[in-house]
């Protein structure tokens, strides 16, 4: 057990509808971090929080949005979900934000898209 | 844009047998290199880490990996394989002073059987 925690384990939705994941770090850890696991793209940064602010993007789509709130819990919002977006949507979490330190992940949601 | 390849897809041993996993980087600059296991429905979970230093590192469960600066490569080894050791392994780069997150290579998944 890495202490990052993640709901819901599974989420079975239709296309075009949201859904939001939630992510609780480890107690101490500032920063948050997104992933998504699919079969073609293999394991992808979305995007970093470090306490409460944006960090750092990567291939996150516009549909997808994030958030870390003052309890440093964050949440990955979905929208408009297609096909392509059922993955495994992991969130780890770290003491700092940009100097390096070992990110600690969550057991992933995950998402299928009917 | 950087990125990791992690030739081998799958590959199939017997127990006892020695473990050699390829993983190649694509960026000149300076790099912090890891490691990561995910056992079949687990989180990922560091396996280990090459920040500077001592180019041959050792991990958990006796695995190691060695950085090769020439090669852009940092293979992850293990002398004798065990049966619990089926998992995928991901290999992943930090590039220095471009914040915490990580560019993972494709995984590969090891099965060892008994």
């Amino acid at each position: 057990d890495s202490g990052v925690t993640q709901t819901p384990k599974h989420l079975i939705t239709a296309t075009g509808q949201r859904v939001t994941l939630r992510c609780s770090p480890r107690s101490g850890d500032l920063s948050v971090y997104w992933y998504q696991q699919s079969l073609d793209q293999g394991l992808q940064f979305l995007i970093q929080y470090y306490n409460g602010e944006e960090r750092a993007k990567g291939n996150i789509l516009e549909r997808f949005s994030a958030q870390q709130f003052p309890d440093l819990h964050s949440e990955l919002n979905l929208s408009s979900l297609e096909l392509g977006d059922s993955a495994l949507y992991f969130c780890a979490s770290s003491v700092a934000g940009l100097a390096v330190n070992e990110q600690f992940f969550g057991p992933g949601t995950r998402l299928t898209v009917l | 844009a950087q990125s990791v390849s992690q030739h081998n897809h799958h590959v199939i041993l017997s127990e006892a047998a020695s473990l050699e996993l390829g993983c190649n980087y694509s960026y000149g600059g300076t790099v912090n290199l890891f490691w990561y296991v995910q056992y079949p429905g687990q989180h990922l979970q560091l396996l280990l880490k090459y920040f500077s230093g001592d180019p041959l590192v050792k991990g958990i469960k006796g695995f190691e990996a060695e950085f090769i600066k020439s090669k852009f490569s940092f293979n992850l080894r293990k002398p004798s394989v065990q049966w619990s050791d089926t998992a995928e392994y991901f290999c992943a780069v930090r590039l220095f002073n471009a914040g915490n997150m990580l560019t993972f290579g494709g995984g590969t998944r090891l099965m060892v059987k008994p």
